[in-house]
Formats: structure tokens, C-alpha cells, sequence
């Protein structure tokens, strides 16, 4: 069965530093993947995918994720991290269970980003 | 564009009532996906729809929960009774065709049941 894990509840980091949220997957095949965020009292925002290509894709906000196929992991990064970026993340996963033209997004429980002044 | 539209933003009913949660997708998307937030279970699928049609409804918690798509611009989730436990966050996405999967989110109904 295909699923996206994402280990940590919560992460914390000062305002300037480099953060990283983390996401692994299990997936048969090539996966999709994908980084949304999630303001207060607002829908998810899509931030970026990866589909295929270099493991280093870039998205909105100044963020990035790393896809590695050894370690299936798809971790968010962003270099210099900045108050406004709190806020939950969710890493998903194209759902090719049913069939490969299903388009429904299997998504991790989400990461709480509190990034402090 | 304006993005997926939902109404009402909020909803205050009573145990026992029809609720009717309403969705208007990205002009365009041929899918579409309802989803609950909680606090608890987090975010879940409930439904979702390729070219009006239900794909999978796997989701849906039990018999008082339906869903409808009756054309490419429209598409309702009814609660009917409704009971206090299914107080959540209620969102509505649109994915087009040849997007690669990527779902929109609507600004979701936050639907309180007393």
C-alpha cells in the first residue's frame, strides 16, 4: 500500500536558520510527490511536486525538497527560515492504488513549523 | 481565476439537521475531492470525483454523509442527520487533467454541530 510518513509533530527553529521538514514514502512505482502548507483558518496551499527530473525542486516561498529514491525521502528545505513561514506542512503522494489515472493524494498528518523572532 | 469556491464558510446547525456543504471547482479541473480536518483523525478524503463522476467514496464515514456532482461546475456533500462528532473543517479541491495530481483548495466550511 502506498503512504507518506512524516516523523515529527512539531519543528522549532530561530528565524535566519535553515530549516528542514521531513517526509518519507512507500510507494510501487515512480511516486509523486507533493508539499502543501496550511495558514490559520485557511485552506492547503500547494508549494511544490516532484514528478520526474532533478532531485532538487524548487517551490513558492523560497522553499525546496529533495527527492532521494535511495532513502525514499522527499525532506522541505528552506535556507533561511522566516516567522511568517509558521504553519503546517503536509507532504502527499499520488495514489496510483486504483488505477493510473486516479489523481486522489494520499497526505502525512502534517508538521507544525514554529519558527521564532 | 478565483480559485475553488465554498459556501457557506460557516455553518451552526443542530444535532439532527440536514447540512449541505457546497463546492465550485477551478473552471477547467475534471476532479474533484471533499476532505475533513479534525484535530484528531487530521486530514481525510471523503470523495472524490473524475469528470462528475464518483471514483471513490471510501471515505465517507457512514449513510448520513452523501455526495453529488451534478455537473463540471458544481458539486454538494450533505450531512443528513448531522451529530456534534462530525464538527470539522470541511474542504473542497479541484485537480485539472494534466496537472501531474496537484490539488487547489477551496478556503474550506467550518461546521460546528451542537
Amino acid at each position: 500500500a502506498q503512504s507518506v510518513a512524516q516523523p515529527e509533530d512539531q519543528v522549532n527553529v530561530a528565524e535566519g536558520n535553515p530549516l528542514t521538514v521531513k517526509c518519507t514514502y512507500s510507494v510501487s512505482g515512480n511516486p509523486y510527490l507533493f508539499w502543501y502548507v496550511q495558514y490559520p483558518n485557511r485552506g492547503l496551499q500547494f508549494l511544490l511536486k516532484y514528478i520526474t527530473g532533478d532531485n532538487l525542486v524548487k517551490g513558492s516561498y523560497g522553499f525546496e525538497a529533495e527527492f532521494n529514491k535511495s532513502q525514499t525521502s522527499f525532506h522541505l528545505k528552506k535556507p533561511s527560515a522566516l516567522v511568517s513561514d509558521s504553519a503546517l506542512y503536509f507532504c502527499a503522494v499520488r495514489d496510483f492504488s486504483a488505477n493510473q489515472a486516479g489523481t486522489a493524494l494520499i497526505f502525512g498528518k502534517g508538521t507544525t513549523l514554529s519558527v521564532s523572532s | 481565476d478565483a480559485g475553488v469556491i465554498q459556501s457557506p464558510r460557516h455553518e451552526v446547525t443542530e444535532m439532527g439537521q440536514e447540512v449541505t456543504l457546497r463546492c465550485k471547482p477551478i473552471s477547467g479541473h475534471n476532479s474533484l475531492f471533499w476532505y475533513r480536518q479534525t484535530m484528531m483523525r487530521g486530514l481525510e478524503l471523503l470523495i472524490y470525483f473524475n469528470n462528475n463522476v464518483p471514483i471513490d467514496d471510501s471515505g465517507m464515514p457512514e449513510d448520513r454523509f452523501s455526495a453529488k456532482m451534478p455537473n463540471a461546475s458544481f458539486s454538494t456533500l450533505k450531512i443528513q442527520p448531522s451529530e456534534p462528532r462530525d464538527s470539522a473543517v470541511y474542504f473542497c479541491a479541484s485537480s485539472p487533467r494534466a496537472g501531474g495530481g496537484t490539488q487547489y483548495f477551496g478556503p474550506g466550511t467550518r461546521l460546528l454541530v451542537l
